[in-house]
């Protein structure tokens, strides 16, 4: 597509609910990235995929969270037993690792945890 | 590790000059990037220095020295629509994470 998609924009879950967050990057990159950016605040690396790598998780806050990617394509970020301190938004960006143009990023999931 | 600082808050008024300052400490560097983030929107792409020196781009501006672990964004002709956030990331090598600041929020009065 023309820019990267996520999906939903919005969330709003229950304390304890499992939530998938959708990332469609744009095609032919072949890095993607998740970011978690709290209210105020910077953006916190989560994980990294390039190619058919294993990809580097070494930002995930715990074993709660975990995302998948198949091959060059659409990802997908879960949260399990969400807690309030997951409210944030996550952003997804992606990169064709040619170039020096950093990352392009989608518009992000506001996830809310009530 | 990666340590990127960068203050918080500047207040400029239209028409003016801002320089926002990034420091930074990092165990390899592959380039230092600015992005600019309006409030509840996604980061956009505004610059990388690789070498020392600085790249213009129009109204903006960014410097590196990478001896001094230290780069800066300059604003020129402050407008409205630049009041936003603008982050500051370092990327150790090509493609790969980038690790940012805090972010600067930026405030353009009339």
């Amino acid at each position: 597509g023309a820019g990267v998609s996520q999906s939903p924009s919005n969330k709003v879950t229950e304390k304890g609910k499992d939530v998938e967050l959708r990332c469609d990057p744009i095609s032919g990159h072949t890095a993607l990235y998740w970011y978690r950016q709290r209210l105020g605040q910077g953006l916190e690396f989560l994980i990294y995929f390039q190619g058919n790598s294993a990809p580097d998780k070494s930002g995930l806050p715990s074993d709660r969270f975990s995302a998948e990617r198949t091959g060059e394509s659409v990802s997908t970020l879960t949260i399990q037993r969400t807690q309030q301190e997951d409210s944030a938004v996550y952003l997804c960006a992606s990169s064709a690792l040619t170039g020096n143009y950093g990352y392009t990023f989608g518009s992000g999931t506001r996830l809310t945890v009530v | 590790g990666q340590n990127i600082d960068q203050p918080t808050e500047m207040t400029a008024t239209e028409g003016a000059i801002v320089q926002i300052n990034c420091t930074y400490q990092t165990s390899g560097f592959n380039g230092l990037f600015w992005y600019q983030q309006h409030a509840g929107e996604a980061p956009t792409f505004l610059s990388y220095n690789v070498l020392d020196g600085l790249e213009e781009k129009g109204r903006f501006s960014s410097f590196l020295s990478r001896s001094k672990g230290y780069s800066y964004l300059l604003l020129k002709e402050l407008q409205m629509k630049d009041s936003a956030s603008y982050l500051c990331a370092v990327s150790k090598a090509a493609g790969n994470k980038l690790t940012f600041g805090g972010g600067t929020r930026v405030l353009v009065k009339p």
